[in-house]
């Protein structure tokens, strides 16, 4: 039982290059989110998705793109990697129903390095 | 305004004591939920426990309890008899029911030590 899959788990970046973070998730949850993790301020929401085909900014969307062809992916694109986007990346998984007291299922994270 | 409040960056505490990892919370739903995560030293995110905003009582998984003080808007975290292997971050979190994203909106946290 996989849950909740991210890769890379490492990846370092020049300025101005781009990648893609992967998510996979196997348990047919409904919502997909990306955080982002800096020292001292906890896990920031940076997109996140209530359904295929949809998504929606969260509080630091700059800097980032999402996609979510398919129920299990959800995908977050750098077009153009800043030293401020140097983090770790968590994405997180939800049921729909009874969404208030739902926990997030994580993946265990990519860390990201820009130089 | 800071939805989620931790206010103690660290903590110590003596292997086999308890000890309380304070959270504050702010919203005006009626409806949300309170959750709290463990993360060790190896970086994963793990689900510790949670409580909603209409349950009566507070909270228990083993030796995790949440003491939720309604009130004050306070849902402090209690680990009893602490292990070695409560060392970590702890996040507190919280899902408000009508007007958040659908996310957790997440504390600073609080870096727990356990001495032996």
């Amino acid at each position: 039982n996989a849950g909740v899959t991210q890769t890379p788990k490492f990846r370092v970046l020049k300025t101005g290059q781009s990648m893609t973070l992967l998510c996979a998730q196997d348990m047919n949850h409904e919502y997909m989110y990306w955080y982002r993790q800096d020292p001292g301020m906890g896990l920031r929401l940076i997109h996140y998705s209530v359904g295929e085909g949809t998504t929606a900014k969260g509080e630091v969307p700059d800097g980032y793109n999402v996609s979510r062809l398919k129920k299990q992916n959800f995908l977050l694109g750098l077009e153009s990697a800043a030293p401020s986007q140097t983090s770790v990346y968590f994405c997180a998984s939800s049921y729909l129903r009874q969404l208030v007291n739902s926990p997030l299922h994580f993946g265990n994270g990519t860390r990201l390095t820009v130089t | 305004a800071q939805k989620i409040t931790q206010t103690q960056p660290g903590m110590f505490v003596q292997e086999k004591e308890a000890v309380t990892l304070d959270c504050t919370y702010d919203t005006s739903d009626q409806s949300y939920g309170l959750f709290w995560y463990k993360q060790p030293s190896s970086g994963e995110m793990i689900f510790l426990i949670y409580q909603g905003s209409y349950d009566e009582q507070n909270a228990t998984e083993g030796r995790y309890s949440l003491n939720f003080q309604k009130a004050r808007k306070s849902a402090n975290l209690v680990i009893s008899a602490s292990q070695l292997g409560d060392s970590a971050m702890y996040f507190c979190a919280m899902r408000e029911g009508y007007t958040g994203r659908r996310a957790l909106t997440f504390g600073s946290g609080t870096r727990l030590q356990v001495q032996p």
